[in-house]
Protein backbone atom coordinates (compact mmCIF):
# COMPACT_ATOMS: atom_id res chain seq x y z
CA UNK A 1 0.00 0.00 0.00
CA UNK A 2 1.41 2.95 -1.21
CA UNK A 3 2.37 5.62 2.32
CA UNK A 4 3.58 9.22 1.50
CA UNK A 5 5.31 10.81 4.57
CA UNK A 6 6.46 14.60 4.47
CA UNK A 7 9.31 15.96 7.13
CA UNK A 8 9.16 18.22 8.62
CA UNK A 9 5.74 18.48 9.81
CA UNK A 10 6.34 22.18 10.67
CA UNK A 11 8.73 24.46 10.14
CA UNK A 12 9.71 28.60 11.00
CA UNK A 13 12.05 30.60 9.43
CA UNK A 14 13.28 33.92 9.29
CA UNK A 15 12.33 35.69 6.40
CA UNK A 16 14.78 35.28 3.05
CA UNK A 17 16.03 32.18 4.39
CA UNK A 18 16.60 29.08 1.64
CA UNK A 19 14.41 26.34 2.48
CA UNK A 20 13.82 22.49 1.39
CA UNK A 21 10.76 20.34 2.42
CA UNK A 22 10.70 16.63 1.95
CA UNK A 23 8.43 13.66 1.03
CA UNK A 24 8.91 10.38 0.16
CA UNK A 25 6.62 7.87 -0.99
CA UNK A 26 7.03 3.59 -0.44
CA UNK A 27 5.98 2.40 -3.95
CA UNK A 28 7.51 4.01 -7.15
CA UNK A 29 5.07 2.47 -9.35
CA UNK A 30 3.90 6.25 -9.69
CA UNK A 31 2.65 8.19 -12.51
CA UNK A 32 3.76 11.86 -11.29
CA UNK A 33 4.28 13.28 -7.81
CA UNK A 34 2.80 17.05 -7.55
CA UNK A 35 3.54 19.86 -5.03
CA UNK A 36 0.07 21.58 -3.59
CA UNK A 37 0.11 25.16 -1.05
CA UNK A 38 -2.91 25.22 1.37
CA UNK A 39 -3.76 28.48 2.81
CA UNK A 40 -5.70 27.80 6.07
CA UNK A 41 -9.73 26.60 5.33
CA UNK A 42 -8.98 26.95 1.93
CA UNK A 43 -8.44 24.67 -0.88
CA UNK A 44 -5.42 23.51 -2.77
CA UNK A 45 -3.51 25.66 -5.18
CA UNK A 46 -1.06 23.11 -7.16
CA UNK A 47 2.68 24.33 -7.41
CA UNK A 48 4.46 21.75 -9.53
CA UNK A 49 3.83 18.60 -11.10
CA UNK A 50 6.69 16.05 -11.98
CA UNK A 51 5.99 13.20 -14.53
CA UNK A 52 7.77 10.06 -13.50
CA UNK A 53 10.07 10.00 -16.11
CA UNK A 54 11.32 14.44 -15.05
CA UNK A 55 13.93 14.74 -12.86
CA UNK A 56 12.96 17.93 -11.21
CA UNK A 57 10.47 21.23 -12.61
CA UNK A 58 11.02 24.97 -11.72
CA UNK A 59 8.51 27.43 -10.94
CA UNK A 60 10.38 31.01 -9.94
CA UNK A 61 11.40 30.29 -6.64
CA UNK A 62 10.35 26.74 -6.41
CA UNK A 63 12.07 23.82 -7.34
CA UNK A 64 10.76 20.34 -7.01
CA UNK A 65 13.04 17.27 -7.89
CA UNK A 66 11.72 14.05 -7.88
CA UNK A 67 14.09 10.78 -7.36
CA UNK A 68 11.81 7.59 -7.64
CA UNK A 69 14.19 5.05 -6.87
CA UNK A 70 14.37 6.14 -3.74
CA UNK A 71 11.26 7.34 -3.04
CA UNK A 72 11.81 11.26 -2.42
CA UNK A 73 10.75 13.93 -3.40
CA UNK A 74 12.30 17.48 -2.27
CA UNK A 75 10.46 20.98 -2.86
CA UNK A 76 13.05 24.00 -2.37
CA UNK A 77 12.02 27.26 -1.80
CA UNK A 78 14.62 30.20 -2.41
CA UNK A 79 14.30 33.65 -0.38
CA UNK A 80 11.71 32.76 1.73
CA UNK A 81 8.91 35.50 2.21
CA UNK A 82 5.89 35.84 4.88
CA UNK A 83 3.76 35.39 2.03
CA UNK A 84 4.63 31.76 1.55
CA UNK A 85 3.44 30.60 5.02
CA UNK A 86 1.17 27.75 4.36
CA UNK A 87 0.95 24.08 4.58
CA UNK A 88 2.79 22.63 2.02
CA UNK A 89 1.40 19.21 0.52
CA UNK A 90 2.69 16.45 -1.93
CA UNK A 91 0.46 13.63 -3.49
CA UNK A 92 1.45 10.56 -5.87
CA UNK A 93 -0.57 9.37 -8.25
CA UNK A 94 -0.47 5.21 -7.96
CA UNK A 95 -1.22 3.20 -10.50
CA UNK A 96 -4.89 2.81 -9.58
CA UNK A 97 -5.50 7.07 -10.87
CA UNK A 98 -6.01 7.73 -7.29
CA UNK A 99 -4.13 10.33 -5.59
CA UNK A 100 -2.18 9.67 -2.12
CA UNK A 101 -1.02 12.68 -0.10
CA UNK A 102 0.97 13.07 2.61
CA UNK A 103 0.16 14.68 5.88
CA UNK A 104 1.66 18.15 4.89
CA UNK A 105 4.51 20.52 6.18
CA UNK A 106 3.06 23.58 7.91
CA UNK A 107 5.36 26.87 7.28
CA UNK A 108 5.99 30.00 9.14
CA UNK A 109 8.00 32.81 7.15
CA UNK A 110 8.94 35.22 10.18
CA UNK A 111 9.08 38.46 8.62
CA UNK B 1 -6.10 28.35 -15.27
CA UNK B 2 -8.30 25.95 -13.24
CA UNK B 3 -11.87 26.34 -12.89
CA UNK B 4 -13.41 24.53 -10.57
CA UNK B 5 -16.16 25.83 -8.40
CA UNK B 6 -18.16 24.47 -5.13
CA UNK B 7 -21.21 25.63 -3.31
CA UNK B 8 -21.92 26.56 -0.84
CA UNK B 9 -18.47 28.14 0.45
CA UNK B 10 -19.91 27.54 4.41
CA UNK B 11 -22.88 25.68 5.49
CA UNK B 12 -24.27 25.50 9.75
CA UNK B 13 -26.98 23.12 9.38
CA UNK B 14 -29.04 20.93 11.94
CA UNK B 15 -28.43 17.27 12.68
CA UNK B 16 -31.20 15.55 10.47
CA UNK B 17 -30.76 17.84 7.45
CA UNK B 18 -30.26 16.60 3.98
CA UNK B 19 -27.99 18.46 2.06
CA UNK B 20 -25.89 18.51 -1.32
CA UNK B 21 -22.62 20.11 -2.09
CA UNK B 22 -22.03 21.23 -5.18
CA UNK B 23 -19.44 20.84 -7.33
CA UNK B 24 -18.87 22.28 -11.12
CA UNK B 25 -15.70 22.33 -13.01
CA UNK B 26 -15.64 23.71 -16.90
CA UNK B 27 -12.26 21.55 -18.25
CA UNK B 28 -14.07 18.84 -19.33
CA UNK B 29 -12.28 16.87 -17.00
CA UNK B 30 -12.99 13.58 -16.54
CA UNK B 31 -11.63 12.74 -13.71
CA UNK B 32 -13.64 13.91 -10.24
CA UNK B 33 -12.95 13.22 -6.58
CA UNK B 34 -14.33 14.50 -3.51
CA UNK B 35 -12.39 14.47 -0.19
CA UNK B 36 -12.95 15.33 3.78
CA UNK B 37 -10.02 16.95 5.41
CA UNK B 38 -10.55 17.88 9.19
CA UNK B 39 -8.63 21.39 10.55
CA UNK B 40 -4.94 20.42 10.56
CA UNK B 41 -5.35 17.21 9.41
CA UNK B 42 -4.61 14.88 6.11
CA UNK B 43 -6.98 14.33 3.25
CA UNK B 44 -8.86 11.32 2.88
CA UNK B 45 -10.59 10.52 -0.32
CA UNK B 46 -13.86 9.46 -0.08
CA UNK B 47 -15.78 9.60 -3.46
CA UNK B 48 -14.01 9.74 -7.23
CA UNK B 49 -15.38 9.15 -10.66
CA UNK B 50 -14.05 8.11 -14.04
CA UNK B 51 -16.55 9.50 -16.17
CA UNK B 52 -19.94 9.94 -16.81
CA UNK B 53 -22.16 6.99 -14.68
CA UNK B 54 -18.89 5.99 -13.11
CA UNK B 55 -18.66 6.26 -9.13
CA UNK B 56 -16.49 4.72 -6.19
CA UNK B 57 -16.35 5.26 -3.06
CA UNK B 58 -12.54 6.01 -1.42
CA UNK B 59 -10.21 4.90 1.04
CA UNK B 60 -12.47 6.90 3.95
CA UNK B 61 -15.24 5.31 4.63
CA UNK B 62 -18.42 7.85 4.19
CA UNK B 63 -22.52 8.11 4.32
CA UNK B 64 -22.11 10.45 1.61
CA UNK B 65 -23.58 9.52 -1.75
CA UNK B 66 -22.38 11.01 -5.10
CA UNK B 67 -23.72 10.89 -8.96
CA UNK B 68 -22.08 12.13 -12.00
CA UNK B 69 -24.98 12.57 -14.62
CA UNK B 70 -23.12 14.77 -16.80
CA UNK B 71 -18.90 15.79 -17.25
CA UNK B 72 -18.86 18.72 -15.15
CA UNK B 73 -20.93 18.34 -12.39
CA UNK B 74 -20.35 15.99 -9.21
CA UNK B 75 -22.58 16.57 -6.74
CA UNK B 76 -22.79 14.89 -2.98
CA UNK B 77 -25.20 14.13 -0.56
CA UNK B 78 -25.52 13.55 2.50
CA UNK B 79 -29.12 12.29 3.64
CA UNK B 80 -29.23 12.98 7.18
CA UNK B 81 -26.46 15.33 8.64
CA UNK B 82 -24.58 14.62 12.00
CA UNK B 83 -22.40 16.45 14.05
CA UNK B 84 -19.35 13.88 13.26
CA UNK B 85 -19.90 14.96 9.47
CA UNK B 86 -18.72 18.42 10.17
CA UNK B 87 -15.57 19.13 8.55
CA UNK B 88 -14.02 20.79 5.06
CA UNK B 89 -15.12 18.92 2.35
CA UNK B 90 -12.73 19.23 -0.95
CA UNK B 91 -13.92 18.75 -4.66
CA UNK B 92 -11.18 18.11 -7.49
CA UNK B 93 -10.73 17.19 -11.39
CA UNK B 94 -8.04 16.03 -13.14
CA UNK B 95 -7.94 15.24 -16.94
CA UNK B 96 -6.88 10.86 -18.19
CA UNK B 97 -3.37 11.79 -20.56
CA UNK B 98 -1.26 9.17 -20.67
CA UNK B 99 2.84 9.79 -19.70
CA UNK B 100 1.60 11.36 -16.21
CA UNK B 101 0.65 14.67 -17.02
CA UNK B 102 -2.71 14.11 -15.03
CA UNK B 103 -2.28 16.99 -13.03
CA UNK B 104 -5.07 17.51 -10.44
CA UNK B 105 -6.85 20.78 -9.38
CA UNK B 106 -9.42 21.59 -6.66
CA UNK B 107 -11.90 23.50 -5.82
CA UNK B 108 -12.21 26.47 -3.20
CA UNK B 109 -13.74 23.67 -0.53
CA UNK B 110 -16.98 23.81 1.51
CA UNK B 111 -16.92 23.95 5.45
CA UNK B 112 -19.51 22.23 6.83
CA UNK B 113 -20.89 22.58 10.29
CA UNK B 114 -23.65 20.32 11.57
CA UNK B 115 -25.15 21.18 14.94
Amino acid sequence: KQEVTQIPAALSVPEGENLVLNCSFTDSAIYNLQWFRQDPGKGLTSLLLIQSSQREQTSGRLNASLDKSSGRSTLYIAASQPGDSATYLCAVLARTYKYIFGTGTRLKVLA
Amino acid sequence: EADIYQTPRYLVIGTGKKITLECSQTMGHDKMYWYQQDPGMELHLIHYSYGVNSTEKGDLSSESTVSRIRTEHFPLTLESARPSHTSQYLCASSEFRQGGQNEQFFGPGTRLTVL
